[in-house]
C-alpha cells in the first residue's frame, strides 16, 4: 500500500498571500498525482492531474509540481474562495489503484 | 453534463448487508473506470474500490476486502456496491465517482464526482 502524507494539517493564510501545500509518497509515484478541492457540504472538484496538469475550467492561480515522492500545490494569489480542504491522491497500476492523503485545511488569517 | 446520483443508503445495524447504485448519466459509460470514496463525518476521503470499463480490474482497499463487492452494469449505465458484514467504522457519505481513463492498466485521477449517499451504521 502507498501511504500519502500531507503537510501542514492546516495552513493559515491571508487572501491574495500565497500558498503552498505538500504531499509525500511513501515510494515513488511519478506523476500520477491529483489534487483536489473540497468545501464544506460538496463534493471534491479534480484540480490538477498529472502532478502539474490542471483540469478544464481550474484558473491559473493554482499550479502543481513534483515527481516522485514529493509534490507541491501552489496557489499563487488566494482568493475567497479558495479556503476549503486540498487533498492529494496517487493513482497505479491495478490493485495499488488510489489513496488519497489526509487533507490541508486553507483557513483564513 | 456528467451526473452521477448514488441511492441506496441508510442506517443499518452492524453485521448487516447494504446494497448501494449509482446512475450514471451524460458520458458513456462502458469507457471509464469508476470508483467508490467514502468520507466519514468530519474526516478525509477515503477510496473503497474501482473497477475498470470492462470489469477486467477491480481492486478494493485493505480496510474493505473480503466484505464488499463492486460491480458495475454497463448497459444499464449503473455502478454498485455490495456491502456486507457492516461495521461501525463503515459509516460514512459513499461518493460514487469517474476515472478520467478507461482503467485498462490502472486508475488516473477522478474527474467527476456524486453527491453522496449515507450510510450509517449503528445499533
Amino acid at each position: 500500500e502507498i501511504v500519502m502524507t500531507q503537510s501542514p494539517a492546516t495552513l493559515s493564510v491571508s487572501p491574495g498571500e500565497r500558498a503552498t501545500l505538500s504531499c509525500r509518497a511513501s515510494q515513488s509515484v511519478s506523476s500520477s498525482l491529483a489534487w483536489y478541492q473540497q468545501k464544506p457540504g460538496q463534493a471534491p472538484r479534480l484540480l490538477i492531474y498529472g502532478a502539474s496538469t490542471r483540469a478544464t475550467g481550474i484558473p491559473a492561480r493554482f499550479s502543481g509540481s513534483g515527481s516522485g515522492t514529493e509534490f507541491t500545490l501552489t496557489i499563487s494569489s488566494l482568493q475567497s474562495e479558495d479556503f476549503a480542504v486540498y487533498y492529494c491522491q496517487q493513482y497505479n497500476i491495478w490493485p495499488l489503484a488510489l489513496t488519497f492523503g489526509g487533507g490541508t485545511k486553507v483557513e483564513i488569517k | 453534463e456528467v451526473q452521477l446520483v448514488e441511492s441506496g443508503g441508510g442506517l443499518v445495524q452492524p453485521g448487516r448487508s447494504l446494497r448501494l447504485s449509482c446512475a450514471a448519466s451524460g458520458f458513456t459509460f462502458d469507457d471509464y473506470a469508476m470508483h467508490w470514496v467514502r468520507q466519514a463525518p468530519g474526516k478525509g476521503l477515503e477510496w473503497v474500490s474501482g473497477v475498470s470499463w470492462n470489469s477486467g480490474f477491480i481492486a478494493y482497499a485493505d480496510s474493505v476486502k473480503g466484505r464488499f463487492t463492486i460491480s458495475r452494469d454497463n448497459a444499464k449505465n449503473s455502478l454498485y456496491l455490495q456491502m456486507n458484514s457492516l461495521r461501525d467504522e463503515d459509516t460514512a457519505l459513499y461518493y460514487c465517482a469517474k476515472d478520467s481513463g478507461s482503467g485498462v492498466v490502472g486508475p488516473t485521477a477522478v474527474d467527476s464526482w456524486g453527491q453522496g449517499t449515507l450510510v450509517t451504521v449503528s445499533s
